[in-house]
Formats: structure tokens, C-alpha cells, sequence
């Protein structure tokens, strides 16, 4: 069973679409997370849910919009792709934003290629 | 200056020696560290976390963490082959609201030869 899971695994398109990734986590978690990672393997955080209400913002473009249907879902919409998006995005869930002994459990990632 | 810092290496050393691997982090309020290990092409695995002053053991794997001078380390003993990878440190910082965050060092890469 996997803890965290992201669809797809691999994603090549244009310049210019609109795409989406799609992250689920079976642990029962409240908060989950976005990161990304880019070609100098620098992990960012770019967003955080906790049971659905969005906590953290980081200085992302507003053409990445996260939406969290549940606490158990957590999606990252991207308009209008450009070159500079393309890096490797993983989901990331904890048991709760003010927790402090935990440490983050992530998906396997989804390579992202902006053509 | 960077919130979480490491050498990129890469750190090479030979197969059954200690690999030893820093960090240093600017916010002093910072409670709680995390080391994790992630090989090419795949997620970060968190291997060890620790909190208090002090040597945290966990098999061939040793943390450290001195708050006053803001530096963690981890020491990886024996090292094998299976051990290449780069080694992340990250820190959870807390955030206006009271919310944590967990922010990443730039990572390690060690190289284990035979």
C-alpha cells in the first residue's frame, strides 16, 4: 500500500497548456504539501493544506493554484506552462502543521517537462 | 543567507569508512531536524530526526546536533555502496500562524567506493 501517492509520474507538455497532478495520501494525515524540486535537486515548498484550508502560500507564480477536495487529496493545477516549470514536484503529508517531532512523508514524484 | 545550509560534494570516501555529513540552519528557534536520503530519480526517505542537544543513534547511522552553534551532522558508519545518494537536511522552522514548515538544505551527495 502506498503512503503517498502522485499521478502521472511523468508529464512532457508545451508551452503555454494547462495541466494538472493529482496527490493521495492513506495515512490518515491532516496537512499535506507541495514541493519542488529543480535541476540542482534544491526541495522548495511551494504550498501546504491542513485538513483542506491552505496554510502556506510561498511566493509562487498564481498561475499554480492547489486545491484540496479533502484531507486525504491535495492537487496542483499549472496554467500556462513555461520552460522555467519544469522540475520534479513532490507531494508531502504530516500529521498536523504544529506538530514538531515529525517529519514529512513524501510521493514518488512527478517529473515535470515543459517543451 | 540560505535558512538550511551543506556542502554539495561531492563526498567521496571508500567502502567501510565513516561518512560524515553537515549542516548548519540560521533560525535559532528552530526544534526539530531531519536528515533524509534520497537516491537518484526517487523521493526523499527520511532516515533520522532529532531535537535535543546531543548523539542520536540508529544503527550505522549517528545524528548530532549542537543548538548553540546551530549545526547538525550525520554520521553514517561502515559506509557501503548502498549508501551513495544525496543526503538532505532539513529543519522545521516555525511560521506566522504557529504553523511549521520543513525547509531543505541543498543536499550532500556521497559517493561510497569499493
Amino acid at each position: 500500500d502506498t503512503a503517498v501517492s502522485q499521478t502521472p509520474k511523468y508529464l512532457v507538455t508545451q508551452m503555454g497548456n494547462d495541466k494538472s497532478i493529482k496527490c493521495e495520501q492513506n495515512l490518515g494525515h491532516d496537512t499535506m504539501y507541495w514541493y519542488k524540486q529543480d535541476s540542482k535537486k534544491f526541495l522548495k515548498i511551494m504550498f501546504s493544506y491542513n485538513n483542506k484550508e491552505l496554510i502556506i502560500n510561498e511566493t509562487v507564480p498564481n498561475r499554480f493554484s492547489p486545491k484540496s477536495p479533502d484531507k486525504a487529496h491535495l492537487n496542483l493545477h499549472i496554467n500556462s506552462l513555461e520552460l522555467g516549470d519544469s522540475a520534479v514536484y513532490f507531494c508531502a503529508s504530516s500529521p498536523s502543521p504544529w506538530d514538531v517531532p515529525y517529519g514529512y512523508t513524501f510521493g514518488s514524484g512527478t517529473r515535470l517537462t515543459v517543451v | 543567507q540560505k535558512e538550511v545550509e551543506q556542502n554539495s560534494g561531492p563526498l567521496s570516501v571508500p567502502e567501510g569508512a565513516i561518512a560524515s555529513l553537515n549542516c548548519t540552519y540560521s533560525d535559532r528557534g528552530s526544534q526539530s531536524f531531519f536528515w533524509y536520503r534520497q537516491y537518484s530519480g526517487k523521493s526523499p526517505e527520511l532516515i533520522m530526526s532529532i531535537y535535543s542537544n546531543g548523539d542520536k543513534e540508529d544503527g550505522r547511522f549517528t545524528a548530532q546536533l549542537n543548538k548553540a552553534s546551530q549545526y547538525v551532522s550525520l554520521l553514517i558508519r561502515d559506509s557501503q555502496p548502498s549508501d551513495s545518494a544525496t543526503y538532505l537536511c532539513a529543519v522545521k522552522v516555525r511560521r506566522s500562524g504557529g504553523y511549521n514548515k520543513l525547509i531543505f538544505g541543498a543536499g550532500t551527495r556521497l559517493a561510497v567506493h569499493p
